[in-house]
């Protein structure tokens, strides 16, 4: 069965600190690692990942993938209190046609 | 273009009742989904089309049908509604080209 993980469950930071939220992934014929903020209500795509060690990168956030390890991380650095959201992993198989989410790590940035 | 959208927003059925939220996508995608959302557990994929008139069961089915027959709509189904379906219900639509997909506002249903 396929398995994605994600850790902390939630995570209480003051403006200006950098974070790091992990995703941990189990997933037979996996293709791309998907990243998500989602705030009061739809999942809005940040990142995809397809290979190992090549970081992308948005303004304060960046994301990487290693394969090999089977893990992503998030970073976001001089958090704002916009980035308070869920931010949610995702695994997409070979096929392309399904998802795997993890749990979601709830951040909280306060000013 | 309205992008992806949810009917109705919001639901309270009562156990045993049985309804349909429809999901309408005007960016032509071939792709969609019905996803629901529980606290802590992310979204768990229910159903899925890959094309009009093709539907395929995802991770959590028991309980829920869908049907797809135009490309623009995808809707689901409880036949009798129980409890635990009490849960925040998205669809999400892809074109062939685009893996990361497009969200709708999400359906809150409650269950009594």
């Amino acid at each position: 069965e396929d398995k994605v993980v994600q850790s902390p469950l939630s995570l209480v930071v003051h403006e200006g600190d950098t974070v790091t939220l992990n995703c941990s992934y189990e997933v037979t014929n996996f293709r791309s690692l998907l990243w998500y903020k989602q705030e009061k209500k739809a999942p809005t795509f940040l990142f995809m990942l397809t290979s190992s060690g090549i970081e992308k990168k948005s303004g304060r956030l960046s994301s990487i993938l290693d394969k090999k390890e089977l893990f992503s991380i998030l970073n976001i650095t001089a958090t704002q209190t916009g980035d308070s959201a869920i931010y949610l992993c995702a695994a997409l198989n070979n096929a392309g046609n399904m998802l795997t989410f993890g749990g979601g790590t709830r951040l909280m940035v306060k000013p | 273009n309205a992008g992806v959208t949810q009917t109705p927003k919001f639901r309270v059925l009562k156990t045993g009742q049985s309804m349909t939220l429809l999901c309408a996508q005007d960016m032509n995608h071939e792709y969609m989904y019905w996803y629901r959302q529980d606290p802590g557990m992310g979204l768990r994929l229910i159903h899925y089309s890959v094309g009009e008139g093709t539907t395929a069961k995802g991770e959590v089915p028991d309980g829920y049908n869908v049907s797809r027959l135009k490309k623009q709509n995808f809707l689901l189904g409880l036949e009798s509604a129980a409890p635990s379906q009490t849960s925040v219900y998205f669809c999400a639509s892809r074109g062939t080209s685009q893996l990361s997909g497009f969200f709708g506002p999400g359906t809150r249903l409650t269950v009594l």
